[in-house]
């Protein structure tokens, strides 16, 4: 099946850094998306992104399909910015199941 | 507009329970998830439906059953718990992936479950 890597697995910031997070995924996939887990353990959709970039405030992607990956960037971070961050991918198949990365986890200190 | 409800949020079982998750969307989405989340690892599917009536079986289905009686309801039920199966359970729903671009899955706020 298909392999989704996800680096670096822990980041560390001080407020108001820069950072990206990069997805890499072993096969062509339907759709990538990006999820926020916070420290209460709820995910977040961030963006819904299977070819080229989006924004939304602080933070952007881009999913290059056909080399297969994806970046996630954060930028001014935020402590509110902490927890998990997801990458899942869509096998092929059309059936919506999503293959999910093992996370990077960020901690922004103040 | 609720999203995707599931409960309970908390459940502490004995070996050798039954219970049932239940999950619910007021999106009309067809599609229905059925995840788990284990310390430390992402989300892995256990079983999926891709309409009312119907459902497969996701990467780690063993020791699960599910059922989607109606639309709007995906239930997750183990009948005989086990310690392996302490997790957080996640539910999510989404419409068609075979429609129009821009169709993410919408999750639950999870549910804790602790097998002794």
């Amino acid at each position: 099946g298909i392999q989704v890597e996800q680096s670096p697995p822990d980041l560390i910031l001080q407020e108001g850094a820069n950072s990206t997070l990069r997805c890499n995924f072993s096969d062509s996939v339907n759709n990538l998306q990006w999820f926020h887990q916070n420290p209460w353990g709820q995910l977040i959709n961030l963006f819904y992104i299977p070819s080229g970039t989006k924004q939304n405030g602080r933070l952007s992607a881009t999913t290059v399909a056909t080399e297969r990956y994806s970046l996630l960037y954060i930028s001014s971070s935020q402590t509110t910015d902490s927890g998990v961050y997801f990458c899942a991918v869509e096998a092929p198949g059309n059936t919506g199941k999503l293959i999910f990365g093992q996370g990077t986890t960020l901690q922004v200190k103040p | 507009n609720a999203g995707v409800t599931q409960t309970p949020k908390f459940r502490v079982l004995k070996t050798g329970q039954s219970m049932t998750l239940l999950c619910a969307q007021d999106m009309n989405h067809e599609y229905m998830y059925w995840y788990r989340q284990d310390p430390g690892m992402g989300l892995r599917l256990i079983h999926y439906s891709v309409g009312e009536g119907t459902t497969a079986k996701g990467e780690v289905p063993d020791g699960y059953n599910v059922s989607r009686l109606k639309k709007q309801n995906f239930l997750l039920g183990l009948e005989s718990a086990a310690p392996s199966q302490t997790s957080v359970y996640f539910c999510a729903s989404s419409r068609d992936p075979r429609g129009p671009s821009n169709q993410p899955q919408h999750f639950g706020d999870g549910t804790r479950l602790s097998i002794l």
